[in-house]
């Protein structure tokens, strides 16, 4: 059974500080990694994906990365804004399976 | 184009009422999944569907049932409802490429007293 771990759960941060979420895997036959963003009360937001024949992606100030290798993914945030405060899921598609593992999710407190 | 629509927004039930949540997409994909997401914790997957007519279990199955009698829904019903099933319930979408995402719908706040 696959799992995925994000550490910390939660992170606060003063703006302006680039940061970076973690997230971890146990299978390295993953086919995408995906990031989300979440806030309070809503749905989930895709950032980026990153399939598993690519290294990394970025949007903007933000750039993930996949190592399959040691089951490790980035999320990158540069110049980080009081406008990024919310949750970031992870979740992978493994196995040529059809659904997504999420993490726990880490929760982002940018202060002004 | 709505994407991923859920029905309803909101709901208190009493243990033991039964209710179904309705999801609709209008992307014509094949695989729609329902999940639910507690305090602290990430998704977990309850039901999946890979194309009309059928469905599959997911992690967290029990007290749920499912149906996707067509395409672009996908029923989740609760038969007796349980306080443990109070929850955020979060439908999605996909179609099948492996580079595109799963699109989500905006979630129903369920509680159960």
């Amino acid at each position: 059974k696959q799992e995925v771990t994000q550490i910390p759960a939660a992170l606060s941060v003063p703006e302006g500080e680039n940061l970076v979420l973690n997230c971890s895997f146990t299978d390295s036959a993953i086919y995408n990694l995906q990031w989300f963003r979440q806030d309070p009360g809503k749905g989930l937001t895709s950032l980026l994906l990153i399939q598993s024949s690519q290294r990394e992606q970025t949007s903007g100030r933000l750039n993930a990365s996949l190592d399959k290798s040691s089951g490790r993914s980035t999320l990158y945030i540069a110049a980080s804004q009081p406008g990024d405060s919310a949750t970031y899921l992870c979740a992978g598609i493994f196995n040529a399976g059809n659904m997504l593992t999420f993490g726990g999710g880490t929760r982002l407190m940018v202060k002004p | 184009n709505a994407g991923v629509t859920q029905t309803p927004k909101f709901r208190v039930l009493k243990t033991g009422q039964s209710m179904t949540l309705l999801c609709a997409q209008d992307m014509n994909h094949e695989y729609m999944y329902w999940y639910r997401q507690d305090p602290g914790m990430g998704l977990r997957l309850i039901h999946y569907s890979v194309g009309e007519g059928t469905t599959a279990k997911g992690e967290v199955p029990d007290g749920y049932n499912v149906s996707r009698l067509k395409k672009q829904n996908f029923l989740l019903g609760l038969e007796s409802a349980a306080p443990s099933q109070t929850s955020v319930y979060f439908c999605a979408s996909w179609g099948t490429e492996y580079q595109e995402t799963q699109y989500f719908g905006p979630g129903t706040r369920l509680l159960v007293l």
